[in-house]
């Protein structure tokens, strides 16, 4: 089993939804990072939080610490937000922000 | 501020050449991550070094492949002797030290596609 775990892995929606991305994770962690990537393209960090709830634009990421799941979610969706969206888990302790352990991505298509 | 710089974008080599993947972290940044995506797959970590010192290469694999972050210069990782297998895109990311106000903390490089013939 990954210690990072994503759901689901394909989501397909039309232009104006809202849309749901899950990320559970088993390890012990400093911090939750979400991540966008486009084909053949870097990666963007979107949210990098420890608790609670951000907001950027339309994006929101939550996290809830007791349960180990994250969510980000996309209001209003925009065949532009087709990307893939990875999570990833920054090991506890130390002193940076760690090493990442990824989930497997999330790939989605938003059609106009 | 420019933000991580990798270089270069692109990188052929022919089976048994080295391959020299450079990143330079963004400015104030003092930590380095190297991470592989293999084609079809997830990114893995592969090293995690600060200026002159490797703190954590757990996901380097054995032979062939090396890194180092000198005090002057570039983050450089280094493999020797290329197969097809290392065909990858490679990411690097800095950070700055823990609890520096005013800083998001990670931010990726736009990777080196490397591709093996």
């Amino acid at each position: 089993k990954n210690e990072v775990e994503q759901s689901p892995q394909n989501l397909t929606a039309q232009e104006g939804e809202f849309i749901t991305i899950n990320c559970s994770y088993s390890v012990g962690i400093s911090a939750l990072h979400w991540l966008q990537q486009h084909p053949g393209g870097g990666i963007v960090s979107l949210f990098m939080l420890s608790s609670g709830k951000k907001k950027h634009g339309r994006l929101i990421a939550t996290i809830n610490i007791q349960e180990k799941h994250s969510s980000l979610h996309i209001t209003a969706s925009h065949p532009r937000d087709s990307a893939v969206y990875i999570c990833a888990a920054a090991n506890a302790g130390g002193t940076s922000y760690g090493k990442l352990t990824f989930g497997q991505g999330t790939i989605l298509t938003v059609h106009p | 501020n420019a933000g991580v710089m990798q270089n270069p974008r692109h990188l052929v080599r022919r089976r048994g050449q080295e391959a020299r993947l450079r990143c330079s972290p963004m400015k104030g940044h003092s930590h380095v991550y190297w991470y592989r995506q293999l084609p079809e797959e997830g990114l893995k970590f592969m090293v995690y070094l600060q200026k002159e010192n490797i703190i954590d290469e757990s996901g380097m694999p054995k032979e062939r492949f090396s890194a180092e972050f000198p005090k002057e210069g570039p983050s450089i990782l280094r493999i020797q002797q290329v197969v097809r297998g290392d065909s990858a895109a490679y990411f690097c990311a800095s950070s700055p030290p823990p609890r520096t106000p005013g800083s998001y903390g990670y931010t990726f490089g736009s990777g080196t596609r490397l591709t093996v013939v």
